[in-house]
């Protein structure tokens, strides 16, 4: 089955400064790659999602990239602000295939 | 307006008891889940219901069983808890099967054991 590994586990950033969260699957397969944003208390909720036929994405402060050949993705925030400050999630699945398997997550801390 | 609801947001038990969980979604969705995230915040799926039907179940104990009255609520029913069963447990829903849409979560219900 997929695996997704990401990196870090925790991540700092002063306010302004940019922040990366990197993510890598096993399986090839995989053509769908959600972010999810998880504040305290809360469920995650979607940031930003990819589909294999694109390398980026941008939203905003929010990017992603996608590198089909190493079988990795990022999520980047520019001009961090301290709402940024949340616990990060990445995914991957397969189109047709409901399962997404999640990362570990990435505490993101916005020092002010 | 709440997309996804699920009741109870915290549920203190004893070990051995049973106890339920309830989710219902407004958003028109065919799919649901059951997800787990633990106390290092790793999210698992448990289950995965299209329209009532079972389309997912991973290495789950079998005290845990899901229903699906409608496509608009997903119970969780745990049978004899156990003090490993703790952690937050999150209702979520999709579009459907094929589509890869977004999953839309609740606010999780966080279950203690003693």
């Amino acid at each position: 089955g997929e695996n997704v590994e990401q990196h870090p586990s925790t991540l700092s950033v002063q306010e302004g400064d940019s922040a990366v969260i990197k993510c890598t699957y096993s399986d090839s397969a995989s053509n769908y790659f959600p972010w999810y944003k998880q504040e305290l208390g809360k469920g995650p909720q979607l940031i930003i999602d990819i589909r294999s036929n694109v390398g980026e994405k941008k939203d905003q402060r929010i990017a992603v990239t996608l590198n089909k050949t190493a079988k990795h993705f990022s999520l980047h925030i520019t001009e961090t602000q301290p709402e940024d400050s949340a616990v990060y999630f990445c995914a991957a699945s397969i189109l047709g295939n409901e399962k997404l398997t999640f990362g570990t997550g990435t505490r993101l801390t916005i020092i002010p | 307006d709440t997309a996804v609801s699920q009741t109870p947001k915290y549920l203190v038990t004893q070990m051995g008891n049973d106890k339920s969980i309830k989710c219902e979604q407004n958003l028109g969705h065919d799919t649901m889940y059951w997800y787990k995230q633990d106390s290092k915040k790793f999210l698992k799926i448990m289950f995965s219901y299209n329209n009532k039907e079972l389309i997912i179940n991973e290495t789950v104990p079998n005290r845990f069983s899901p229903k699906s009255p409608d496509k608009a609520h997903l119970n969780l029913h745990i049978n004899s808890l156990e003090l490993g069963d703790s952690a937050v447990y999150f209702c979520a829903s999709s579009l459907g099967q094929g589509y890869n849409s977004p999953l839309h979560f609740g606010n999780g219900t966080r279950l203690t054991v003693t």
